[in-house]
């Protein structure tokens, strides 16, 4: 059983391109979790999905932001436009239930 | 409004020795708690965790300790080994939402 797949693990984006970021969850799991670790600081909660749903989207900035779990296929979390402050870690993490919560490996964003 | 605290930014333990790291908690209605460990360039790994209606859990060298009336939790690594050398988050959870994570703890182990 494969763990939580994150790809690509390094992205390097222009200012104002997109990135899209990718996660597999593991087997069999139903709920996935975004949170983005900016350098020197701890991990802040993002967004919250179920199959085709999404749960808790508090900590996603307002604009430029987007994120889907289709029913078929990866979670997608999406940066439309990005600029130098987007630049950080991002994790993606799935449960099967809401309690523990198994992550990737991560994707590193650079925005240059 | 940081719901999950780490106060301590950093520990260095003597190897062998025990290493206590700490977690306070605001949300009285968070009932499930969680440690993760993460080295860099890595995404958290699980440790260990602990219902609310417990107040302590333990597995191999970790235990976690909660004492719900000071809102506190706290992880205990004894003995402490250089592999245990890493960043160590708390997380809570209540019923269906999502993890809320504290700001960390790097622990460095001394050989």
């Amino acid at each position: 059983n494969a763990g939580v797949m994150q790809n690509p693990r390094h992205l390097v984006r222009r200012r104002g391109q997109e990135a899209r970021l990718r996660c597999s969850p593991m087997k069999g799991h139903s709920h996935v979790y975004w949170y983005r670790q900016l350098p020197e600081e701890g991990l802040k909660f993002m967004v919250y999905l179920q199959k085709e749903n999404i749960i808790d989207e508090s900590g996603m900035p307002k604009e430029r932001f987007s994120a889907e779990f289709p029913k078929e296929g990866p979670s997608i979390l999406r940066i439309q436009q990005v600029v130098r402050g987007d630049s950080a870690a991002y994790f993606c993490a799935s449960s099967p239930v809401a309690q523990v919560a198994f992550f990737g490996q991560g994707t590193r964003l650079t925005v240059v | 409004d940081q719901q999950v605290k780490q106060n301590s930014p950093s520990l260095s333990v003597q190897e062998g020795r025990i290493s206590i790291l700490n977690c306070d908690y605001t949300n009285s209605m968070f009932d499930y708690f969680l440690w993760y460990k993460k080295y860099p360039a890595e995404g958290p790994t699980f440790l260990i965790s602990i219902s609310s209606i417990k107040d302590k859990n333990e597995d191999g060298r970790f235990t976690v300790f909660l004492n719900k009336s000071a809102k506190h939790l706290s992880l205990h690594i004894v003995p402490s080994q250089p592999g245990d050398s890493a960043v160590y988050f708390c997380a809570a959870l209540f019923g269906n939402e999502k993890l809320t994570f504290g700001t960390g703890t790097r622990l460095t182990i001394i050989p």
